[in-house]
């Protein structure tokens, strides 16, 4: 069985600090890996994925994610955080031959001024 | 523009009362997603359909149904078997059936049973 793990469920920072957001999963088969931004009520936004290549992946917004596979991990990271940045963060991973996301439960950051 | 619209955005529902939330794509995908996301607990897949006409359950599927008549659309049902169905409900498309495809989420719909 797959899963994905966010063990931090808030994380708060101030403004213009850097920030990493932890995830990690577990899987027998490979998968690729996505990280989804959601700003309050609202639907998810895609962030960045990772599906081969480059372990280093840039997203929207200054995000980027590095793939580590023997730690089982896809931490994402920002150097430097904005007010607007606060919102719900989202890993996910998407096993392959099979046909639906994975979903941790989520990390709320915090952006503090 | 092409996205996904659900709707309404809230919706009170007494109990034992069945609801019907619509989800709407433009963007010519072919699969569709249905999640339910409760605090704390991530999204949880309710249904899905990677082409019109089919669709399987996903992991929470007890007490809803789905139908796919057409490619742009995907209601999901909320019956009154489903024992807690308070909750922020997301519709999501990808264009194919593979693993590698981006999810495209819409913008929630909010059910509250009173």
């Amino acid at each position: 069985a797959q899963s994905v793990t966010q063990l931090d469920s808030q994380v708060p920072v101030f403004e213009e600090a850097p920030v990493e957001l932890r995830c990690n999963y577990s899987s027998s088969v490979s998968v690729y890996l996505f990280w989804y931004v959601q700003y309050p009520n609202q639907g998810l936004q895609l962030l960045l994925k990772y599906l081969s290549g480059s372990t280093l992946v840039k997203g929207i917004n200054g995000f980027e994610a590095e793939f580590n596979k023997s730690q089982t991990s896809f931490h994402l990271r920002k150097p430097s955080v904005h007010i607007s940045d606060t919102a719900e963060y989202f890993c996910a991973v998407f096993p392959s031959g099979t046909y639906k996301y994975i979903f941790g439960t989520g990390t709320r950051l915090k952006v503090l001024a | 523009d092409g996205g996904i619209t659900q709707s309404p955005k809230y919706l009170f529902r007494k109990e034992g009362q069945n609801v019907t939330l619509s989800c709407e794509q433009n963007l010519n995908h072919d699969a569709m997603y249905w999640y339910r996301q409760d605090p704390g607990q991530g999204l949880r897949l309710i249904y899905y359909s990677q082409i019109v006409n089919d669709f399987q359950k996903g992991d929470i599927a007890e007490g809803y149904s789905v139908s796919r008549e057409k490619k742009e659309s995907f209601p999901l049902t909320v019956t009154s078997a489903q024992k807690n169905p308070t909750a922020f409900y997301l519709c999501a498309s990808s264009p194919g059936q593979g693993s590698t495809d981006t999810q495209y989420f819409g913008p929630g719909t909010r059910l509250t049973v009173l």
